[in-house]
């Protein structure tokens, strides 16, 4: 186990509605990355936040939306949900160092847009 | 630029054999590369990892093998089990951050 939480694990919206997700990082950790993996593919990055502030985008639309908190949880948020939205989301803990810590992944949450 | 493309698809092994999975890069920028397993229902789990200042680097039954020059590299398992059957992921990112993940492989060890 890696010490990453997310809640939910599963979670099923209709189209047009709007879902936040939830990610608790490891211990120590000050960065969060999130990650949306569709079924078969690899994950593709959403964006990171770092000290509370978003620190890099992937290709993903700005409905697509994120917070860090001072205790360096984190939240998705999706707006205007698409039937494409369906996927697992992943968030990733890891620490900005120079050596280049690795990140920690939980165990995702399953979204299923009706 | 910014693809990591993986090959097979999926794989099947018998157990004690060896797995190989290959990856290769376009983005010369990469400096971390890193592969995952994925057992269904749970996150990626980091396996092994490599950066470009050396060649190989082995961790239990698993090696990572990295050509530069090339910019390839992959993954072996040896001795394959039946409870590495999972799904394998290689990424590679600049900066251990913002990864860019392959398509992954799903492995099958039959005993």
């Amino acid at each position: 186990e890696t010490g990453v939480t997310q809640s939910p694990t599963h979670l099923i919206k209709t189209r047009g509605q709007q879902v936040t997700l939830r990610c608790s990082s490891q211990s120590g950790h000050n960065t969060v990355s999130w990650y949306q993996q569709a079924l078969g593919q690899g994950p593709q990055f959403i964006f990171q936040y770092y000290r509370e502030e978003e620190n890099g985008r992937g290709n993903f639309p700005p409905r697509f939306s994120g917070l860090q908190f001072p205790n360096y949880s984190s939240e998705l948020n999706v707006n205007a949900l698409e039937l494409d939205d369906s996927a697992l989301y992943l968030c990733a803990s890891s620490h900005i160092t120079r050596l280049g810590e690795t990140q920690y992944f939980g165990p995702g949450t399953r979204l299923l847009v009706l | 630029q910014q693809q990591v493309k993986q090959s097979p698809q999926s794989l099947i092994v018998q157990k004690g054999g060896i797995s190989i999975i290959n990856c290769a890069y376009e983005n010369t920028a990469f400096d971390y590369f890193p592969w995952y397993q994925q057992f269904p229902g749970k996150g990626p789990a980091l396996l092994i990892a490599i950066r470009p200042d050396v060649s190989e680097k082995k961790e239990g039954r698993f090696t990572i093998s990295f050509n530069k020059s090339a910019k390839q590299f992959s993954l072996h398992i040896m001795d394959s089990q039946p409870g590495d059957s999972a799904t394998y992921f290689c990424a590679a990112s600049r900066d251990t951050d913002k990864l860019i993940f392959g398509t992954g492989t799903r492995l099958q060890v039959f005993p």
